[in-house]
């Protein structure tokens, strides 16, 4: 069975500080992918990186940067010079090929004070 | 430009009243999902259709209903909410085939009183 772990539930942050939400899963399937989402306020669920079980490579996006290490089963984000507007629970999530569904961990709630 | 559309924003209904929440896509695409997400808690799927095929998840309570009248349509019906049923309700599409990508709409806020 499937398991997604975001041990951090809430953290605290000035502006302009770095900051990492940790992500550790669990899967029996050799092929899965792993996903991060925002969700703001306003409820909605912000698509921010898929990554399948086969590509290993960090990948950097502006101010956002993922690391996934099979070796460790973890799939760590990482905000560079935070902002306000980086407040929000983010989700970290599995999908299993063919189960059709995604599952969830249960957030890191990121505040970025001012 | 909204992709995945869900009406209304927010809903308050009464304890026991059915209500029908609504989900429409532009993307085609084969599977649609209904997760409930409660207060501070992960979204969790209630269940999803393959195109016409209904999935159900095992720990769906009855109270849930779901219908696919088309591709671009999806229904939640609750049929008597209770005050434990106050939750987002987030509709979401997929491909159904790697690889999987998920697009969620804005969401429902329900209120029960």
């Amino acid at each position: 069975a499937q398991k997604v772990t975001q041990a951090q539930t809430e953290i605290s942050v000035v502006e302009k500080e770095d900051v990492t939400l940790d992500c550790v899963y669990e899967t029996r399937d050799t092929t899965y992918y792993l996903f991060w989402y925002k969700q703001p306020p306003s409820g909605e669920l912000v698509f921010l990186i898929r990554r399948n079980s086969f590509d290993e490579q960090n990948e950097i996006s502006g101010r956002y940067s993922w690391n996934f290490q099979k070796s460790t089963s973890s799939f760590n984000f990482t905000i560079t010079a935070s902002q306000v507007v980086d407040s929000a629970v983010y989700f970290c999530a599995l999908s299993e090929t063919g189960a059709n569904n995604l599952f969830f961990g249960t957030g890191t709630r990121l505040t970025v004070i001012p | 430009d909204a992709m995945v559309i869900q009406n209304p924003r927010y809903q308050v209904t009464q304890f026991g009243k059915p209500v029908t929440l609504s989900c429409s896509q532009t993307l085609n695409h084969n599977v649609m999902y209904w997760y409930q997400q409660k207060s501070s808690q992960a979204p969790k799927l209630l269940f999803h259709y393959y195109d016409k095929d209904f999935n159900n998840e095992a720990d769906t309570p009855d109270n849930f209903q779901s219908r696919r009248p088309n591709t671009s349509f999806c229904f939640l019906d609750i049929r008597s909410p209770g005050l434990g049923d106050a939750a987002m309700y987030l509709c979401a599409t997929g491909t159904g085939t790697a690889p999987y990508g998920y697009t969620f709409g804005s969401g429902t806020r329900l209120t029960v009183v």
